[in-house]
C-alpha cells in the first residue's frame, strides 16, 4: 500500500531559487493538507484542498502556492525560496466524509533547507 | 480559539515502567480528538482517536487514551514501554475551517525517550 508519496525526501535550494514538492495519494481521497514542521511548534497547516480544482489557505500560506488538477496530486509550490521556509513538509489526505472526524494519513515528509 | 497544549516537551522513562502523556484541549463543541506518533524520519502514524462514546479507547501498539470533559483531557497511556516506543507523539483535535473542512490543531508534541 503506497498511501501518501512525497518526493523528493531531501532538498538544499539556494535563496531565491525555487521549486515543487510532489504529493500523490493513490486512496482516493478528497481531501489533502500541506503542513510544515518546525521544531518545538508542531504542525502548521499551509494549504488545503477538498477536491480537485478547489484549493484553499491554511494558517501560513505566504510564499507557497498550490494547484490541485487531479483527485491524486497535490503539489506544493516555492516561487522565491526564503530562508525562513528550511522545514520539514509533511503532506496529508483524508476522506471527505464527516468534517472534522477524519483522520489524516501522512506522507514521510521532504526536509527543505534554504542557504 | 481552539488550541492543543501538551505540557511535557520531553519526557525519560524506563524500559518497562507505565506511560502517560499529557494532552489538554480547548474546543468549544464536541471534540474530535487524535493522537499520532512520529518515529524519527518518518512521517506521523495515526495511534487511536476519540469520536463518541466510550472515553477510553484502544489504539494500535498497546496504547489506549481516556477521554475526560470536565478536565478537557484526552491523555495517552501504556502500562509497559517498549524501547520502540521512542519517538515523539503528537495530540491533536478535528476543527471546522472554513465550512465544512476538517483541520487538524496539533499540539507541540512530546519527546519520548526510553532508557533501557
Amino acid at each position: 500500500n503506497a498511501g501518501v508519496t512525497q518526493t523528493p525526501k531531501f532538498r538544499i535550494l539556494k535563496i531565491g531559487q525555487s521549486m515543487t514538492l510532489q504529493c500523490t495519494q493513490d486512496m482516493n481521497h478528497n481531501y489533502m493538507y500541506w503542513y510544515r514542521q518546525d521544531p518545538g511548534m508542531g504542525l502548521k497547516l499551509i494549504y488545503y484542498s477538498v477536491g480537485a480544482g478547489i484549493t484553499d489557505k491554511g494558517e501560513v500560506p505566504n510564499g507557497y502556492n498550490v494547484s490541485r488538477s487531479t483527485t491524486e496530486d497535490f503539489p506544493l509550490r516555492l516561487e522565491l525560496a526564503a530562508p525562513s521556509q528550511t522545514s520539514v513538509y509533511f503532506c496529508a489526505s483524508s476522506y471527505s466524509g464527516q468534517a472534522s472526524n477524519q483522520p489524516q494519513h501522512f506522507g514521510d515528509g521532504t526536509r527543505l533547507s534554504i542557504l | 480559539a481552539q488550541s492543543v497544549t501538551q505540557p511535557d516537551i520531553h519526557i525519560t522513562v524506563s524500559e518497562g515502567a507505565s506511560l502517560e502523556l499529557r494532552c489538554n484541549y480547548s474546543y468549544g463543541a464536541t471534540p474530535y480528538l487524535f493522537w499520532y506518533v512520529q518515529s524519527p524520519g518518518q512521517g506521523l502514524q495515526l495511534l487511536l482517536k476519540y469520536f463518541s462514546g466510550d472515553t477510553l479507547v484502544q489504539g494500535i501498539k498497546g496504547f489506549e487514551a481516556e477521554f475526560k470533559r470536565s478536565q478537557s483531557s484526552f491523555n495517552l497511556r501504556k502500562p509497559s514501554v517498549h524501547w520502540s516506543d521512542a519517538a515523539e507523539y503528537f495530540c491533536a483535535v478535528g476543527a471546522h475551517y472554513g465550512g465544512a473542512t476538517n483541520k487538524l490543531i496539533f499540539g507541540t508534541g512530546t519527546l519520548l525517550a526510553v532508557q533501557p
